[in-house]
């Protein structure tokens, strides 16, 4: 079975732009979380979707970032207008249910950088 | 938001050596996991724990969930340098059961 696809793994961009992260879950997961790794930090819990729905997005910052993981297709984390704050790993996780346990599996995160 | 105080930051050992990493917390944790995570690479679960004393063994990785649920130690024994990587703590929030809080992580160095 593939694992957690995510893409791209490196993106840059410039202070201002829009960055679009996209996140495939595992074959036969509905549940996605979005997670964000600060240097030398641990992972801090950002929103978890399901299918066209949004359960919980209480670690989004309340501007400029939005996610959606569409009936069809990947799941969507979008930054606009970056600052150079937002530089950090983006990591998703799926499941096949919304319980944390063993089936729970990372991808491989994107690595942002904002210039 | 809840924390997670995981110490050490690092450490540097010696290939076959025993090494124990620890993470405490100020609030009740109901579940508690360990990861680790290789550069350029997301977390990968180690260790799950369910119920407070629970002592669980992963190969030659042993975990424990306090009795407080507000701790929880690893332990690797006879380190290898394929064990090299940042080990992180996670404790599930009480109420949620999708939530993880992490630590920051103890960077373990493994000299062959």
């Amino acid at each position: 079975n593939a694992g957690v696809m995510q893409n791209p793994r490196h993106l840059v961009r410039r202070r201002g732009q829009e960055a679009r992260l996209r996140c495939s879950p595992m074959k036969g997961h509905s549940h996605v979380y979005w997670y964000r790794q600060l240097p030398e930090e641990g992972l801090k819990f950002m929103v978890y979707l399901q299918k066209e729905n949004i359960i919980d997005e209480s670690g989004m910052p309340k501007e400029r970032f939005s996610a959606e993981f569409p009936k069809e297709g990947p799941s969507i984390l979008r930054i606009q207008q970056v600052v150079r704050g937002d530089s950090a790993a983006y990591f998703c996780a799926s499941s096949p249910q919304g319980t944390t346990n063993e089936k729970l599996f990372f991808g491989s995160g994107t690595q942002l950088s904002v210039l | 938001g809840q924390q997670l105080n995981q110490s050490p930051q690092s450490m540097f050992i010696q290939e076959g050596e025993d090494v124990s990493m620890n993470c405490t917390s100020s609030s009740i944790f109901n579940t508690w996991l360990w990861y680790k995570q290789e550069p350029g690479e997301g977390p990968v679960l180690l260790i799950a724990l369910y119920k407070a004393g629970e002592l669980t063994s992963n190969g030659r990785l042993t975990a424990q969930f306090g009795i407080t649920r507000k701790d929880s130690f690893l332990n690797i024994s006879a380190s290898i340098p394929s064990d090299v990587g940042i080990y992180f703590c996670a404790g599930l929030e009480g109420g949620s059961n999708y939530k993880l809080t992490f630590g920051k992580g103890t960077l373990l160095t493994v000299n062959p």
